[in-house]
């Protein structure tokens, strides 16, 4: 079953807009949540994560918000640019689980010129 | 720096045989993870190692999946006896710490096409 659902497989907007990313969440475990970004032909890379504790963390155009309550959180990226083109996933932890992070199947990104 | 490097980048083995696939992680990583992306799926976990050891092997599908670790530095996932649902992106990644306290670094993934 899936645990990390993101349950939009693609997203396209045009450049200088704001792009807004989601996923869900089953296991009522998961206390840290993080997105990685993925180009063709390359592995993941970190991109922003955030604690339960917390609801909203930001770095620079990217900011992460945490719906604990819906178990649901959004990636948003303002402003969006064309090199932001990329698979986004969500990938969830919890603690006493060092070993390993679940990861959603993925959204595809693609901003347009 | 040095990334996480693995080899091959690609593999292409008729059904049966077995393969080996290397994963060089960033120096003084402690931490080492093994995933598997299958066609239009996320990233399923593999086996994670905490130095040489692996406290962690829930995700290896079956018994034809082994890895072990050397010198907390290089590691080898084994398939044996290949079958087409093999087939997939294998992902190596490597932590400084582990998931909770240190990013993961993937690397480039080496693209297995079972035949």
């Amino acid at each position: 079953d899936q645990q990390v659902k993101q349950n939009s497989p693609s997203l396209s907007v045009q450049e200088g807009r704001i792009s807004i990313l989601n996923c869900d969440y089953t296991n009522s475990m998961f206390d840290y949540f993080l997105w990685y970004k993925k180009y063709p032909a390359e592995g993941p890379t970190f991109l922003i994560s955030i604690s339960s504790i917390k609801d909203k963390n930001e770095d620079g155009r990217f900011t992460v918000f945490l719906n604990k309550s819906a178990k649901h959180l959004s990636l948003h990226i303002v402003p969006s640019q064309p090199g932001d083109s990329a698979v986004y996933f969500c990938a969830a932890s919890y603690t006493g689980a060092n070993s390993k992070l679940t990861f959603g199947k993925g959204i595809t990104l693609s901003v347009r010129p | 720096g040095a990334g996480v490097s693995q080899s091959p980048s690609n593999k292409v083995t008729e059904k049966g045989k077995d393969v080996e696939l290397r994963c060089d992680p960033i120096s003084g990583h402690t931490a080492l993870y093994w995933y598997r992306q299958r066609l239009g799926q996320g990233l399923e976990f593999l086996i994670y190692f905490q130095g040489n050891s692996a406290p962690d092997k829930s995700g290896l599908p079956s018994d034809r999946f082994s890895a072990e670790r050397t010198g907390e530095s290089v590691s080898t996932l084994t398939i044996q006896r290949t079958q087409q649902e093999d087939s997939a992106v294998y992902l190596c990644a490597s932590s400084l710490l582990g998931v909770r306290n240190s990013p993961l670094h993937f690397g480039n993934g080496t693209r297995l096409t079972v035949t």
